[in-house]
């Protein structure tokens, strides 16, 4: 089962707000990663965080892995449509893989 | 391949049916994962493979639940005696397995049991 809270569980913003979710755990990690599934289709990586206190840019999103290795954040800037999608944290310690529950971003335009 | 391949796409299944989801690993990954996404719901682990070891099979809802993992690439997951519970969204995953490797999924199989 999932060991991860994540939150906010949905979010419906204005086109061109900035957006930000977040994940909590009980137990450490080694791995932070965020996860975007569009409709029908599998999970897509979006940002790998590997090191405390880590904070990583890729485009418009940006993400760090807390400094007590428990917890992480996602933030996107300038929202557009098609960040629609619900948005999964994950985190990884050796092979061992826990998913949140999702963040469902909605973007009106 | 270039990616993580699932089969089929969707499966209509009556209740009591045996069913075989299928998924080919990226090439040259030696872990693979199987999730379970329920319709709304997060992602569920099921099982997970590395390499030749025994598999993590702590996730498997129940007895009916199966998998296996051929030449350490292709998996198949059986569902025995299906159920309406069972009706979901089936995901494979697969990486590296170096712990510090990030899973790569496939589209996934949406099974409804009618």
């Amino acid at each position: 089962g999932q060991q991860l809270n994540q939150s906010p569980q949905s979010m419906f913003i204005q086109e061109g707000e900035d957006v930000s979710m977040n994940c909590t755990s009980s137990s450490i990690f080694n791995t932070w990663l965020w996860y975007k599934q569009d409709p029908g289709e599998g999970p897509v990586l979006l940002i790998a965080l590997y090191k405390a206190g880590e904070l990583t840019s890729n485009g418009r999103l940006t993400a760090q892995f807390g400094i007590t290795r428990k917890d992480s954040f996602l933030n996107i800037s300038a929202s557009i449509p098609s960040d629609v999608g619900i948005y999964f944290c994950a985190g990884q310690l050796r092979n061992d893989m826990r998913f949140g529950a999702g963040t469902r971003l909605t973007v009106k335009p | 391949g270039a990616g993580v391949s699932q089969s089929p796409s969707n499966k209509v299944t009556e209740k009591g049916k045996d069913v075989e989801l299928r998924c080919d690993p990226i090439s040259g990954h030696t872990a693979l994962y199987w999730y379970r996404q329920s319709l709304g719901q997060g992602l569920e682990f099921l099982i997970y493979f590395q390499g030749n070891s025994a598999p993590d099979k702590s996730g498997l809802p129940s007895d009916r639940f199966s998998a296996e993992r051929t030449g350490g690439s292709v998996s198949t997951l059986t569902i025995q005696r299906t159920q309406q519970e069972d009706s979901a969204v089936y995901l494979c995953a697969s990486s590296f397995g170096t712990g510090l490797s990030p899973l790569h999924f496939g589209n996934g199989t949406r099974l409804t049991v009618t």
